[in-house]
């Protein structure tokens, strides 16, 4: 059974870098047959896309988010990672990574919580 | 971009239907899918490609997809029921979009 697990920093600055890497466990990051997608979730609110990567590292990204997006893929780690550059407190979320299978994220990460704050 | 609009909540007192929208531009040409979110939980996938269950979701979880609406329908509804859903699509131009989301209350 797949499973996914973020980690990564859970306070950043103002202005610096968010990186977070999902560890994949039970299934390969290489499948043909998945893409793997970040969602993030600010406190109290709604679900938002982040964007996915293909194991060819093939890559879709939300446009509102594209300019300071990046997510890339290990495969001989099995994980694939977020960084999100310029971070505001509007960045503040609780990010959570997930499989894409046939058009829909049918396994999730447990989340983490990142705050932006000074 | 493309918007996905869904109504803030749903009241259903136990047993009965409760069904859920999710209005966009042509949704009915695109595949919706549909999760389940708990408070402190990760969303969980119930509906995909409009109308199918993964396995381990119950038959009470039904969806629908037409013109610009796409629908979830919970039929017998169950106190467990009780939580947020948000419905998703692709479209080319913004890629993937969650609805704004929708509280189902089980009165």
């Amino acid at each position: 059974q797949v499973q996914l697990q973020e980690s990564g920093p859970g306070l950043v600055k103002p202005s610096q870098t968010l990186s977070l890497t999902c560890t994949v466990s039970g299934g390969s990051v290489s499948s043909i047959s998945y893409h793997w997608s970040w969602i993030r979730q600010p406190a109290g609110k709604g679900l938002e896309w982040i964007g996915r990567i293909y194991t060819s590292g093939s890559t879709n990204y939300n446009p509102s988010l594209k300019s300071r997006v990046t997510i890339s893929v290990d495969t001989s780690k099995n994980q694939f990672s977020l960084r999100l550059t310029s971070v505001t407190a509007a960045d503040t979320a609780v990010y959570y990574c997930a499989r894409e299978n046939g058009g829909a994220e049918d396994v999730w990460g447990p989340g983490t919580t990142v705050t932006v704050s000074s | 971009s493309y918007e996905l609009t869904q109504p803030p909540s749903v009241s259903v007192s136990p047993g009965q239907t409760a069904s859920i929208t999710c209005s966009g531009d042509k949704l009915g040409g695109k595949y919706a899918c549909w999760y389940q979110q708990k408070p402190g939980q990760s969303p969980v996938l119930i509906i995909y490609q409009d109308s199918e269950r993964p396995s381990g979701i119950p038959e009470r979880f039904s969806g629908s997809n037409s013109g610009n609406t796409a629908t979830l329908t919970i039929s017998g509804t169950q106190a467990m029921d009780e939580a947020d859903y948000y419905c998703q699509a692709w479209d080319r131009s913004t890629a993937k979009v969650f609805g704004t989301g929708t509280k189902v209350t089980v009165l």
